[in-house]
């Protein structure tokens, strides 16, 4: 079965300051892995997905992640952040892209000092 | 783009009561995916419905269950309230199986006393 976790259920960053957000995933084949951002009140909505092609993918919102097979890692990065980028932020994976589930972390709620 | 649309927003039930969440899918997507997001934690994958039939189902009792119309609507419904059944429900539609594409809606927040 696989599963994703994300270390620190709550990080704070200075407005400019570089955002890293942390996922680490456990799968017995090759997975799909997703970053989706949820603001208040609202659905997910997809920052980035890794599906087998170039392990540096680039996301909306200035947002990008790597896929490290050797860390079993898919952590996310933003170099400056935004007061906007205030959110709650999930990693996911699947272990396909037809037909099976999402699994999703608990979460990354990430503050934003002016 | 329409987006997925879900209602009600907000709801409140007693336990033992039965609910209906309904959801409207992005025009042209045939599948829709329920998710379960209580407070605190991530969503948890309910079920998946293609072309109106089940198509894969998570860690979730029978009493949870079902529905997707040919008008891209669909429907989660769920018996017998426990006050776990608290949490956002999220539905989740896109073209297809895959997961990569999915576009979540707002959710639905069901408050179970």
């Amino acid at each position: 079965a696989q599963s994703v976790t994300q270390l620190g259920s709550h990080v704070s960053v200075s407005e400019g300051a570089l955002v890293l957000l942390r996922c680490n995933y456990s799968s017995s084949v090759p997975p799909y892995l997703f970053w989706y951002v949820q603001y208040p009140n609202q659905g997910l909505q997809l920052l980035l997905k890794y599906t087998s092609a170039a392990t540096l993918v680039k996301g909306i919102n200035g947002f990008e992640a790597e896929f490290k097979k050797s860390e079993t890692s898919f952590h996310l990065t933003k170099p400056s952040a935004h007061m906007s980028d205030a959110a709650e932020y999930f990693c996911a994976v699947s272990l396909k892209s037809s037909g099976d589930k999402l699994t999703f972390g608990t979460g990354t709620r990430l503050a934003v000092r002016p | 783009e329409t987006g997925v649309t879900q209602s009600p927003t907000h709801l409140i039930k007693t336990r033992g009561q039965q609910v209906t969440l309904r959801c409207s899918s992005q025009s042209g997507h045939n599948t829709v995916s329920w998710y379960q997001q209580a407070l605190g934690q991530g969503p948890q994958f309910i079920f998946q419905y293609y072309r109106e039939e089940e198509n894969g189902r998570g860690n979730f009792p029978p009493r949870f269950s079902g529905l997707q119309f040919p008008n891209y609507s669909s429907e989660l419904n769920v018996n017998a309230l426990e006050l776990d059944d608290s949490a956002l429900y999220l539905c989740a539609s896109s073209i297809g199986q895959g997961q990569e594409k999915l576009l979540f809606g707002s959710g639905t927040q069901l408050s179970v006393l």
